[in-house]
């Protein structure tokens, strides 16, 4: 079965800032990793996937994030936050058989300060 | 509209009493999921359906029991509501197909007294 850790459970950046965050997963074989994002108040909304190919992934809202198979990871990245960007983000690995649902990490979540 | 819709928004109830949560979807997918989300524990899967006839238990589906309506609609009860159930509850969504993008609803929270 998959598994996917998020290793911060809050990051505070300051606005124009660079961001990172860390997303490591477990599974056998090639995954399919998602980054999704949760505005308050609202639901999830996704910002990326990859699923094979290219490991630089373009998303949406100037995200980005880099599948590295030897790491196991799948970090998310933007060069120049905004104060919109404060949220919560949750990373999820899914099984290439497509046979079980989607693992959730536990979420990070980004303060912006001015 | 949206493609996934959750009713109620919104709802408080007492302990013991049954409620109901309900999800509709646009999309024309098979699959639906419901999960409850808590403060430093992020998502955890309650229950999920891959086709009509199929329902699953999830991680965390004590407490909790779904119908499969239709392909459109999946909702989930809670058949005697006690405080701990307090959360945040989310409907999505999914093509049968492996590596499945998930899409949500906008969540319902519920307040048990």
């Amino acid at each position: 079965a998959q598994s996917v850790t998020q290793p911060d459970i809050h990051i505070t950046v300051s606005e124009g800032a660079s961001l990172e965050l860390r997303c490591n997963y477990s599974y056998g074989a090639t995954p399919y990793l998602f980054w999704y994002v949760q505005s308050p108040g609202q639901g999830l909304q996704l910002l990326l996937k990859y699923f094979s190919g290219d490991t630089l992934v373009q998303g949406i809202k100037g995200f980005e994030a880099e599948f590295k198979r030897s790491q196991s990871s799948f970090n998310l990245r933007k060069p120049s936050v905004h104060w919109s960007d404060a949220a919560e983000y949750f990373c999820a690995v899914g099984a290439i058989t497509g046979n079980t649902p989607l693992v959730f990490g536990k979420g990070t979540r980004l303060s912006v300060i001015a | 509209d949206a493609d996934v819709t959750q009713t109620p928004r919104n709802r408080i109830t007492k302990t013991g009493k049954r409620i109901m949560l309900e999800c509709s979807q646009t999309k024309g997918h098979d699959r639906m999921y419901w999960y409850r989300q808590d403060p430093g524990l992020g998502l955890r899967l309650i229950y999920y359906s891959f086709d009509v006839k199929d329902i699953n238990k999830g991680e965390i589906s004590d407490g909790y029991s779904v119908s499969r309506q239709a392909q459109a609609k999946f909702s989930l009860s809670l058949e005697s509501a006690i405080p701990n159930q307090t959360a945040l509850y989310f409907c999505a969504t999914s093509e049968a197909t492996g590596g499945e993008t998930q899409y949500f609803g906008p969540g319902t929270r519920l307040l048990v007294l």
